[in-house]
């Protein structure tokens, strides 16, 4: 099993750019999350999914879309990329509710 | 106030020393969880340990040992002859039943710990 892949690794966008994060587990999980990590900070919740078609805001999800239209995949997109923006994003994959989360190896993302 | 809180921003010790690392957690739930995941240079998060409510247990693996006590709302995490290899920076993180404003089934993070083992 590869687990929980992510891509890209790095990017770097301009303000004002769009791109979509692209996050994949094959474990067959139920529950699919995703998370950003500043400098010197502990994890946020940006989105979370419970199955293929059904996905809830969490802590920080401003500036960010979900959608889940498979088991496997949970993109995270960003339509107007801001300076703010700029942080490592981490994708996590649970099968039950509140169960262990794997995650991802993180996205580097930069906007200038 | 902060859900989760590692006082210990970082910490630096010799290689054989023991070291613990604090984590106390705020919560109203009576059904919870508690994490600690592991994020050495190269970046990734690699899971520990996970330890519900109802279980006050000593857990012990290898070198690693985690005392959990609900009376004063603390999960420490213990590296007994800590070795280069455990550098990383440690997180202890908490799932409840229901977080305000959202985010039910997420975890929230501490800010982490930073260990450093000099050889």
């Amino acid at each position: 099993n590869a687990g929980v892949t992510q891509t890209p690794k790095f990017r770097i966008l301009k303000i004002g750019q769009s791109m979509t994060l692209q996050c994949a587990q094959d474990m067959n999980h139920n529950y699919m999350y995703w998370y950003r990590q500043d400098p010197g900070m502990g994890l946020k919740l940006i989105y979370y999914s419970v199955g293929a078609g059904i996905t809830d805001k969490g802590e920080v999800p401003n500036g960010y879309n979900v959608s889940r239209s498979t088991t496997e995949d949970f993109p995270l997109r960003l339509e107007l990329a801001a300076p703010s923006q700029t942080s490592v994003y981490f994708c996590a994959s649970s099968y039950v509710q509140r169960d262990t989360q794997y995650f991802g190896p993180g996205t580097r993302l930069t906007v200038l | 106030a902060q859900k989760v809180t590692q006082a210990q921003t970082e910490i630096s010790v010799v290689e054989k020393e023991d070291v613990t690392l604090d984590c106390v957690y705020e919560t109203r739930d009576t059904t919870y969880y508690l994490f600690w995941y592991k994020q050495p240079p190269s970046g990734e998060l690699v899971f520990l340990i996970r330890r519900n409510s109802f279980d006050e247990q000593n857990e012990i693996s290898g070198r690693y040992s985690w005392n959990f006590q609900k009376s004063t709302s603390s999960f420490n995490f213990t590296i007994t002859a800590s070795q280069v290899v455990d550098s990383a920076v440690y997180f202890c993180a908490l799932s409840e039943a229901r977080v305000p404003g959202g985010g039910a089934d997420g975890l929230t993070f501490g800010k982490g710990t930073h260990l450093i083992i000099q050889p």
